[in-house]
């Protein structure tokens, strides 16, 4: 069975800061998928980066970028130069392609920005 | 960019009646769509994933005559409560995505049953 684990209920980083969230992932799948979703008040979820398992380089999006590790099986999130709309829940993401296409979601990560 | 409308954002009904939340995907097909339900402070739990013209599969422990998902276009899908209780109250989310395309998600809706 696929799993995602958060083990960071909250995280709260200083404006300007960098924070990591980690995420942790259970598969005897080789192709797969990871996301990394933010979930603002609003309760839209919008899509912050994504990674391939089969490239090995990690993906970078403007501030974010992720510490993808195969072998661990660890899909961490890095926020750079923390802005207060930063502020959200944040849901590391797991899908197998051809197969449903279903989503697994982890437990979600609440970050807080301190001004 | 493609857009997930999801319709209403909030509704409120009384214990015992139905009530239907669309899905629909704006400017591409959605051969597939999920409905989800989040319940405060938690995760996203995959209630159903439906097919365009096939019946939804849903994940265990889903009522499927409670929680009725139509697909019935390859721009909309609906979910139905039927016979809602307040155990029901929650928020639900539709996400779809088509063919070589990423999910998107919809704004979700607050029901409460009253």
């Amino acid at each position: 069975a696929q799993t995602v684990t958060q083990s960071q209920p909250e995280m709260s980083v200083q404006e300007a800061e960098t924070v990591t969230l980690s995420c942790t992932y259970d598969t005897s799948e080789s192709d797969y998928y990871l996301f990394w979703y933010k979930q603002p008040p609003s309760r839209q979820m919008i899509l912050v980066i994504r990674q391939e398992a089969y490239k090995q380089q990690n993906a970078t999006e403007n501030r974010f970028s992720v510490n993808f590790q195969k072998a661990a099986k660890s899909f961490s999130l890095k926020i750079s130069d923390s802005q207060l709309g930063d502020a959200a829940m944040y849901f590391c993401a797991y899908r197998v392609p051809n197969t449903g296409n279903q989503f697994y979601f982890g437990t979600g990560t609440s970050l807080t920005v301190i001004p | 960019g493609a857009v997930v409308s999801q319709h209403p954002s909030r509704v409120i009904c009384k214990s015992g009646t139905s009530v239907k939340i669309e899905c629909r995907s704006l400017d591409f097909q959605a051969t597939t769509m999920f409905w989800y339900r989040q319940f405060p402070k938690q995760s996203l739990m995959l209630m159903a994933t439906s097919n365009e013209g096939s019946k939804a599969t849903y994940e265990q422990g889903v009522e499927k005559d409670k929680f009725l998902i139509n697909h019935a276009s390859l721009t909309l899908s609906t979910l139905t409560v039927t016979s809602a209780h307040p155990e029901d109250s929650s928020f639900y989310i539709c996400s779809a995505r088509g063919q070589g395309s990423p999910l998107h998600f919809g704004n979700g809706t607050r029901l409460t049953v009253t």
